[in-house]
């Protein structure tokens, strides 16, 4: 079964400081990763996906991540956080390339991004 | 990046009564839509995947006369909660996919209704 776990609830990060949000993953075949930022009461919003390619994604808002085959890791990354980047991160991984045929998405548990000044 | 709208926001009922969540793709075609459901503070559980013109798909566990999926045109979705009952107080959360392509792309997601059955 394809799964995604994010081991840590919470992250603290002071501002200014380098963040980091894991995510590990599991799947038969050929994986395909997003990370997903929710701010309260929102939707998701798309930060960055790994398809193919570079092991280094990089994404929205200086996001990036690294896919590390591996250690079946994409963690999330930013070199320098902001207060505002404190929200609630998803990591998904889709067990099939094409949407159309069982391309859904499969979330991890999401972490809690607490960045202070 | 592509615009999903999810209507309403916020809504309150009854129990007993039918809510109507509407989920539009505003600038592409979606032949395909995901709804999810998320508890606070937890993950978005996949509800069923809605697909224009044929009848949506369900996951295991979850109530196909409950929760009603219409998806009549590329750019329409809905999700009828029927019977609402407090337990079914949650955030609604739908996404879709540009439907151009059959390759994999990101979903873009609504803003999500939250629902409470009073």
């Amino acid at each position: 079964a394809q799964s995604v776990a994010q081991p840590e609830d919470q992250v603290n990060v002071a501002e200014g400081n380098p963040l980091t949000v894991k995510c590990t993953y599991s799947v038969s075949g050929n994986p395909y990763l997003f990370w997903y930022v929710q701010y309260p009461n929102r939707g998701l919003q798309f930060l960055l996906k790994y398809i193919t390619g570079d092991n280094l994604v990089k994404g929205s808002y200086g996001f990036e991540a690294e896919f590390n085959k591996s250690q079946t890791s994409f963690h999330l990354k930013k070199p320098s956080a902001l207060v505002s980047d404190s929200a609630l991160y998803f990591c998904a991984v889709s067990p099939s390339p094409f949407y159309n045929q069982g391309g859904k998405l499969i979330f991890g548990q999401g972490t809690e991004l607490s960045v202070k000044p | 990046g592509a615009v999903v709208s999810q209507h309403p926001s916020w809504v309150i009922c009854k129990s007993g009564t039918s809510v109507k969540i509407e989920c539009r793709s505003l600038d592409f075609q979606a032949t395909t839509m995901f709804w999810y459901r998320q508890f606070p503070k937890q993950s978005l559980m996949l509800m069923a995947t809605s697909n224009e013109g044929s009848k949506a798909t369900y996951e295991q566990g979850v109530e196909k006369d409950k929760f009603l999926i219409n998806h009549a045109s590329l750019t329409l979705s809905t999700l009828t909660v029927t019977s609402a009952h407090p337990e079914d107080s949650s955030f609604y959360i739908c996404s879709a996919r540009d439907g151009t392509g059959s390759y994999l792309s990101e979903a873009f997601f609504g803003q999500g209704t939250r629902l409470t059955v009073v």
